[in-house]
């Protein structure tokens, strides 16, 4: 079973667009993790979120919490072509062991 | 640059054959992670190592196993090699086995014809 789901799956925007990619988790996050991978290449942290609302922004990259901790949304505003790769969501459960969920890959057209 | 490497960046076997991969954590780094990434999938937890002690363990079968050393180097072993083990490896290192934000190496990609 996964125990941390993305939508969408795969994603295709024209340059300036908003998107939003979430993931759900089968059990309550204790803290929430986003990464963005180029592809075939290691992952990069993005931003951790722990509190439930809590939302955090980095550059045009904005993550939120919601309140009973079992879900994660990532926002970007005015996409451009350096936000393409692949975005995974992880989150550590039971503090030795880490899930990744499916991974949404964002294409961003010039 | 998350200060992580990894060796080799590519490499192909056979199947039946052994391989050693190796990852250099950032210095000050007791707790190194590793994954495998199968393509178009997220990374697989394979386990953890804590101070040179493997810490836990994801759902792959005992020819995977690994080594962490006292100078932040660790070694990712997989015996009897099978072509689904064909992947992107990547190691995670993080400041201790509490601390969740984990800094990742390039990964190496292993194929097994």
């Amino acid at each position: 079973s996964q125990e941390l789901e993305q939508s969408p799956q795969s994603l295709i925007v024209q340059e300036g667009k908003n998107l939003t990619i979430n993931c759900t988790s089968s059990k309550t996050l204790y803290g929430l993790y986003w990464y963005k991978q180029k592809y075939g290449e290691g992952l990069i942290f993005l931003m951790m979120l722990q509190k439930g609302g809590e939302e955090k922004s980095h550059e045009k990259i904005t993550a939120k919490l919601d309140e009973k901790k079992q879900q994660s949304s990532l926002h970007i505003t005015a996409s451009q072509p350096s936000h393409a790769g692949i975005y995974l969501c992880g989150a550590d459960y039971t503090g030795n062991q880490f899930y990744f969920g499916t991974g949404t890959s964002l294409t961003v057209i010039p | 640059e998350t200060g992580v490497t990894q060796s080799p960046t590519h490499l192909i076997k056979t199947r039946g054959q052994q391989v050693t991969l190796r990852c250099s954590s950032q210095s000050g780094h007791n707790t190194v992670s590793w994954y495998q990434q199968a393509l178009g999938q997220g990374p697989q937890f394979i386990f953890q190592y804590y101070r040179e002690e493997e810490n836990g363990r994801g759902n792959f079968p005992p020819r995977f196993s690994g080594l962490q050393f006292p100078n932040y180097s660790s070694e990712l072993n997989v015996n009897a090699l099978e072509l689904d083990d064909s992947a992107l490896y990547l190691c995670a290192s993080s400041l201790d086995e509490r601390e969740e934000t984990q800094y990742f190496g390039p990964g190496t990609r292993l194929l097994v014809l």
